[in-house]
């Protein structure tokens, strides 16, 4: 089956710790985002990117970092820097990134702080 | 800039009720609309698109029409189901690189039986 998986469904992060949200898709897309989902507040773009070894900044990056080795895969890391990280992580593809069409999005990671 | 308005919730219908969910647009261009549902604990699947003026997008009883002159993509069902219930995010997508989709706040519908 093609689709995006994150991992894991539920993390928890201590004080000062950085923590990784993986995200995989097999749909062969070159465009992957991650956004954050906040309770009353929509979706937020973090960082998105258009091809491998490239990623941009979006709307909320600040305390956040990516990387893209591979088309595959794009892993989110939230720092020590992020002082609310508590929400829940959607990542998302879509076969290029200037496009009107739709983005597949995996099933989530929810990230609480212990 | 670009950006979705959509009413807030929680919207509460009864089973059978016929439900209205509103939705407006600012946007440089000719976006696509959009309306995806999310389950609890789930992510977001698609619901129904229109890329055009006058389209409309139609899926498992759900329909929106683009309308241009009122920049409103308002998502409704004739009778609505239990299973309905989730929260429903309404979003545009430019084209512009560096936009990717961008959403509504969500509203939430809850039906009763």
């Amino acid at each position: 089956d093609g689709g995006i998986t994150q991992s894991p469904k539920y993390l928890f992060r201590k004080e000062g710790q950085n923590v990784t949200l993986s995200c995989e898709q097999n749909l062969n897309h070159d465009a992957m985002y991650w956004y954050r989902q906040d309770p009353g507040q929509g979706l937020r773009l973090i960082y998105y990117s258009q091809i491998v070894n490239d990623f941009q900044k979006g709307d909320i990056a600040e305390g956040y970092s990516v990387s893209r080795e591979k088309k595959e895969s794009f892993p989110l890391t939230v720092t020590s820097a992020q002082k609310n990280p508590t929400a829940f992580y959607l990542c998302a593809s879509s076969p290029d990134e200037a496009t009107n069409e739709k983005l597949f999005f995996g099933s989530g990671t929810q990230l609480s702080v212990l | 800039g670009n950006s979705v308005t959509q009413m807030e919730g929680p919207v509460t219908l009864s089973e059978e009720a016929f439900l209205t969910i509103n939705c407006t647009y600012t946007a440089t261009g000719y976006p696509s609309l959009f309306w995806y549902v999310q389950y609890p604990g789930e992510g977001l699947q698609l619901l129904l698109k229109a890329t055009k003026a006058d389209d409309k997008g139609s899926n498992k009883g759900f329909e929106a029409t683009y309308r241009k002159e009122t920049t409103s993509f308002h998502l409704e069902k004739g009778s609505v189901q239990v299973s309905d219930s989730a929260v429903y995010f309404c979003a545009l997508r430019t084209g512009q690189a560096g936009t990717a989709l961008i959403f509504g706040k969500g509203t939430t519908l809850s039906v009763s039986s």
